[in-house]
């Protein structure tokens, strides 16, 4: 167990439709990160947050969206869904501001489906 | 930008025997971090090991050890003494986006 738990671990869904999966942090971690792994792929960075703000971002789709609130928990928010976006979401935590000399803990993932 | 290559798909190891999977990778920093992380049927992302760009020293984690070559932009990870366990998606990530590669299946025979 990482310590990083993400909610749902499934969720089904229909295309035009919009979601919204949720991370919580190891306990002390200031960074999330969020990613997508679609079916026998690698992982793609999207974004990531540290303490609230915006730190980096990847190849993410101006349909999704994000943010970390204030108890450091993230969300991402992924709307007008497309047959596409159906993936497995990882989020992960680190101690600091994403440099690379932080480990990064992944959480179990959420998977989208969109029918 | 960065990129990073996994260049095997798919390996396959005898119980018992080593096996190494490569990764090479693209970038202009001279400063970073890289790192293998493990993917087991569970989708559990697992870190197994990783290395400081500016240390000369090769990185080692009980049975996994890497092969870094910074002028070369290599980065392959050695697994001795394979166990049934380590069957999973080995994947090369790189630097501070975590820009990962596509992943190397290992297929571990008993």
């Amino acid at each position: 167990d990482s310590g990083v738990t993400q909610t749902p671990k499934h969720l089904i869904t229909a295309t035009g439709q919009r979601v919204t999966l949720r991370c919580s942090p190891r306990s002390g971690d200031l960074s999330v990160y969020w990613y997508q792994q679609s079916l026998d792929q690698g992982l793609q960075f999207l974004i990531q947050y540290y303490n609230g703000e915006e730190r980096a971002k990847g190849n993410i789709l101006e349909r999704f969206s994000a943010q970390q609130f204030p108890d450091l928990h993230s969300e991402l928010n992924l709307s007008s869904l497309e047959l596409g976006d159906s993936a497995l979401y990882f989020c992960a935590s680190s101690v600091g501001d994403g440099s690379p000399y932080n480990e990064q803990f992944f959480g179990p993932g959420t998977r989208l489906t969109v029918l | 930008a960065q990129t990073v290559t996994q260049s095997q798909p798919e390996m396959s190891v005898q119980e018992a025997e080593t096996v190494t999977l490569s990764c090479t990778y693209d970038t202009s920093e001279s400063d970073y971090y890289l790192f293998w992380y493990k993917q087991p049927p569970s989708r559990q992302m697992i870190l197994v090991i990783r290395q400081e760009a500016y240390k000369q020293q090769n990185a080692t984690e009980n049975r996994f050890s890497v092969n870094f070559q910074k002028a070369a932009k290599s980065f392959s990870l050695k697994i001795s003494d394979s166990q049934l366990g380590d069957a999973a998606m080995y994947f090369c990530a790189y630097g501070r986006d975590m820009r990962f590669g596509a992943g190397t299946r290992l297929t571990v025979k008993p």
